[in-house]
């Protein structure tokens, strides 16, 4: 089935840590999105990709970074820069159209202990 | 910049009557508006959206959205709820006029639906 994949759905990190959550595409989308998700606060985005070997700082880039090397991979690092790096994270892709909306992977909840 | 309010954290409404979740947004130019509903500790799921010329726009699950150009509103319906429809509800609008530029959300607005 196409998708998006999103790797670990739970991760824990201690502090000081940097960790690098995995986001798979095989819907041969050129873009690709990162947002973190907190209650109360919506979606916020961190990075986006609209080709590869290219990308963009979001609302919140600060302690984070990533990659684009493939078409179908959009890794996410949270680096121990990133204050408060507990929440959920949420990548999408979408097709390139203007009322093209965003496919999601499921998830992955990452916890600072 | 473009943006999206849900001015309403939460929504209670009984099984069998119809509901409304509100959303009202804020672009530059035509807008591109979305509606996609979260379960607990899952992606987010599309529900419908906005296509130019369709005011009342029907999506997934018995959902549809009514588009009003003078209130710049995309408040999302279903005309009888139903338990399962319980979740977190999410408005966006595209960013740019770009299709791939990003989506911005809402804050949300969870539906609770009470048998």
């Amino acid at each position: 089935d196409g998708g998006i994949t999103q790797s670990p759905k739970y991760l824990f990190r201690k502090e000081g840590q940097n960790v690098t959550l995995s986001c798979e595409q095989n819907l041969n989308h050129d873009a690709m999105y990162w947002y973190r998700q907190d209650p109360g606060q919506g979606l916020r985005l961190i990075y986006y990709s609209q080709i590869v070997n290219d990308f963009q700082k979001g609302d919140i880039a600060e302690g984070y970074s990533v990659s684009r090397e493939k078409k179908e991979s959009f890794p996410l690092t949270v680096t121990s820069a990133q204050k408060n790096p507990t929440a959920f994270y949420l990548c999408a892709s979408c097709p390139g159209t203007l009322n093209g909306e965003l496919f999601f992977g499921e998830g992955s909840r990452l916890t600072v202990l | 910049a473009q943006s999206v309010a849900q001015p309403e954290d939460q929504v209670n409404v009984a099984e069998g009557n119809p509901l409304t979740v509100k959303c009202t947004y804020s672009v530059s130019g035509n807008p591109y508006l979305f509606w996609y509903v979260q379960y607990p500790n899952r992606g987010l799921q599309f529900l419908l959206k906005y296509i130019t010329g369709d005011n009342l726009v029907k999506g997934s699950y018995g959902f549809e959205a009514e588009f009003n150009k003078s209130q710049t509103s995309f408040h999302l319906k279903k005309p009888s709820a139903l338990v399962s429809d319980s979740a977190l509800y999410f408005c966006a609008v595209r960013a740019g006029s770009s299709g791939n530029t990003p989506l911005v959300f809402g804050k949300g607005t969870r539906l609770s639906v009470i048998a």
